[in-house]
């Protein structure tokens, strides 16, 4: 059973434009919830995170917006430029929920020059 | 990058062939972690280690072995190929788990079975 579902699968969007990614749990223990951004050939890594405490958390071009009550978080890339192309993976982590993450299924970024 | 390498970083086994990763960190993480890698599954976990000889199943362990004899090395086993676990493998560690803190994945290893 997916813990974290994420939204689109794939996005293509012009230069400049702003894509949005979503994904939703079910589990009200997770209190972390990180994006990760994979290019080609390599490892993810951590893009951005936040907590429910918060429904906001921006970092350069990157914005993540969480809604506590619907359970919902999502990240929006202001400006998008070509190397922003690749593969988001949301994911979800808590206290009481295992020594482990739980991530999207990913959503494959393209951004058209 | 986080002192992560895993090894090989590629290979191609036969069916019903023993095959064995490494991941090796040199950041005295407590978690290491093994994921799966496949188009339109995202990041599984197979198995994740929460100290030296202390392991526990994810998400897809059938088929699956792992060992952590030493704080910086987790290997995971195959014990017998099959083609539907042909796939990138990642490692990850993580300074304390699922707790408010960052995962950090090594390059991936592409194991193919033929």
């Amino acid at each position: 059973q997916q813990q974290v579902k994420q939204s689109p699968q794939s996005l293509i969007v012009q230069k400049g434009g702003i894509p949005i990614i979503n994904c939703a749990y079910e589990n009200t223990a997770f209190d972390y919830f990180p994006w990760y951004q994979q290019f080609p050939g390599k490892g993810p890594a951590l893009l951005i995170a936040i907590r429910p405490d918060v429904s906001e958390k921006k970092e350069g071009r990157f914005t993540i917006s969480f809604n506590k009550s619907a359970k919902q978080f999502s990240l929006h890339i202001m400006d998008s430029q070509p190397g922003d192309s690749a593969t988001y993976f949301c994911a979800a982590s808590g206290m009481n929920t295992g020594n482990q993450f739980y991530f999207g299924t990913g959503t494959s970024l393209t951004v058209i020059p | 990058d986080a002192g992560i390498t895993q090894s090989p970083r590629h290979k191609v086994t036969e069916t019903g062939t023993p095959v064995t990763l490494r991941c090796h960190q040199t950041e005295n993480h407590r978690y290491m972690y093994w994921y799966r890698q496949d188009p339109g599954h995202g990041l599984r976990l197979i198995h994740y280690s929460y100290g030296v000889k202390d392991t526990d199943k994810g998400e897809v362990s059938d088929g699956y072995s792992v060992s952590r004899s030493k704080t910086e090395d987790f290997l995971l086993t195959l014990e017998s190929a099959t083609s539907s676990q042909t796939s990138v493998y990642f490692c990850a560690i993580s300074h304390r788990g699922g707790l408010n803190t960052e995962a950090f994945f090594g390059q991936g290893t592409r194991l193919t079975v033929v």
